[in-house]
């Protein structure tokens, strides 16, 4: 059984500083793996799909990366700004287990001011 | 182009009532996915329907039940509420298999 953890729960950092989400899944025979916003209250943002195949994304100043031999994932964030705070969540889909995604618990990110 | 759209947005409801939650996918998309996020916890799936077909499901009981229909819409239906069904439920949906998975707003169910 897929088991997806995040670490850490919750994180805090200044304005303007680089930083790194960690995601880890315990069965390397991932599909994919996708990484998600959530603002408070609201549904869930897709922010980069890493295909099994794939060694890392890149949008704007989002860089997902996925070793599946270790069974990580990272999300880098460069310059994070106040409107990075949020919930990120990331999640993967097994081989042979169609769409369906084992989500982590998510980090919960403040980003200060 | 909408996205996937989640109706109601908020309902609250009594202990053993039964409740219908609505789900339009986002254009072009065939596959819907139900998943039920409790407060400060990752979702957890529900239930998939493909080609009007439930074809995966979670660790849910029977109370939880679903449909798609022809235009790829889907319904989920809770049977014999529980305090414990209390929730954000959100629809999720992707072409086939395999291609970015897009979520709605959810809808959010206070049982009481």
């Amino acid at each position: 059984k897929q088991e997806v953890t995040q670490i850490p729960a919750a994180l805090s950092v200044p304005e303007g500083e680089n930083l790194v989400l960690n995601c880890s899944f315990t069965d390397s025979a991932i599909y994919n793996l996708q990484w998600f916003r959530q603002d408070p209250g609201k549904g869930l943002t897709s922010l980069l799909l890493i295909q099994s195949s794939q060694r890392e994304q890149t949008s704007g100043r989002l860089n997902a990366s996925l070793d599946k031999s270790s069974g990580r994932s990272t999300l880098y964030i460069a310059a994070s700004q106040p409107g990075d705070s949020a919930t990120y969540l990331c999640a993967a889909t097994h081989n042979n287990a169609g769409n369906m995604l084992t989500f982590g618990g998510g980090t919960r990110l403040m980003v200060k001011p | 182009d909408a996205g996937v759209t989640q109706s109601p947005t908020h309902l609250i409801k009594t202990r053993g009532q039964q409740v219908t939650l609505r789900c339009s996918p986002k254009s072009g998309h065939d596959t819907v996915s139900w998943y039920q996020q409790a407060l400060g916890q990752g979702p957890q799936f529900i239930f998939q329907y493909y080609e009007e077909e439930e074809r995966q499901r979670g660790n849910f009981p029977d109370r939880f039940s679903g449909h798609q229909f022809p235009n790829y819409s889907s319904e989920l239906n809770v049977n014999a509420l529980l305090l414990g069904d209390s929730a954000l439920y959100l629809c999720a949906s992707s072409f086939r298999e395999g291609n970015t998975i897009y979520f709605g707003e959810g809808s959010w169910l206070t049982v009481v």
